[in-house]
């Protein structure tokens, strides 16, 4: 199976501009996680698509929003970038999380962005 | 309020050694825990996990991690360090949404 694909692997924005990124989970996993990686705060949780629906969201501004499509494939949205917001953004799918014992989350590659 | 701490920023071995990375948690409820490896500029990989049964886990390149209930702890160990397993270890128990909390990570350093 291939895995989890992001696009794109880099990205140069400016202050103020937008961005979306994409993200395809492994085939026949249908919940999709964000993440966002930086060298101060670590690794923390964005938010969780399961069936096109936001299940699960952490505490980040709502400048940060995401959509999940039929085909189970994601995308988050920065608006309004700021230089705080330079990170690798990881996304993760598993089978489903449950809200029991979680599934394993498999990660993609990351997106690496750079806000100037 | 559910975390996790990995106590050592980084840790040296030198090949052919065994290693610990130390991972504490504090979690409600059943603790699901999770061990997950990052390369340079590459996405996490998963290494094993515990969810119940065998406190001994074992998972990929050798891995495995002993999880200890009264001292809530989920160290990863490997009888013998490889030079290739230098990397970033993240422990990262499972949330109550169902996400993943994840340490600050041990950077791992194996000398020849």
């Amino acid at each position: 199976k291939a895995g989890v694909t992001q696009t794109p692997r880099y990205l140069i924005k400016t202050r103020g501009q937008q961005v979306t990124l994409s993200c395809s989970p492994i085939s026949g996993h249908r919940s999709v996680s964000w993440y966002q990686q930086t060298p101060g705060q670590g690794l923390q949780f964005l938010f969780e698509y399961f069936s096109e629906t936001q299940r699960n969201k952490g505490n980040f501004p709502g400048r940060f929003s995401g959509r999940q499509f039929s085909n189970s494939r994601s995308e988050m949205n920065v608006s309004t970038l700021e230089l705080g917001d330079s990170a690798l953004y990881l996304c993760a799918s598993s089978l489903v999380l449950t809200g029991g014992a979680p599934n394993t989350q498999y990660f993609g590659p990351g997106t690496r962005l750079t806000v100037l | 309020a559910q975390s996790v701490a990995q106590p050592e920023d980084q840790v040296n071995v030198a090949e052919g050694n065994p290693l610990t990375v130390k991972c504490t948690y504090s979690v409600s409820g059943n603790p699901y825990l999770f061990w997950y490896v990052q390369y340079p500029n590459r996405g996490l990989q998963f290494l094993l996990k515990y969810i119940t049964g065998d406190n001994l886990v074992k998972g990929s390149y050798g891995f495995e991690a002993e999880f200890n209930k009264s001292q809530t702890s989920f160290h990863l160990k490997k009888p013998s360090a490889l030079v290739s397993d230098s990397a970033l270890y993240f422990c990262a128990p499972g949330g109550s949404q169902g996400n993943l909390i994840f340490g600050k990570g041990t950077k791992l350093s194996v000398k020849p």
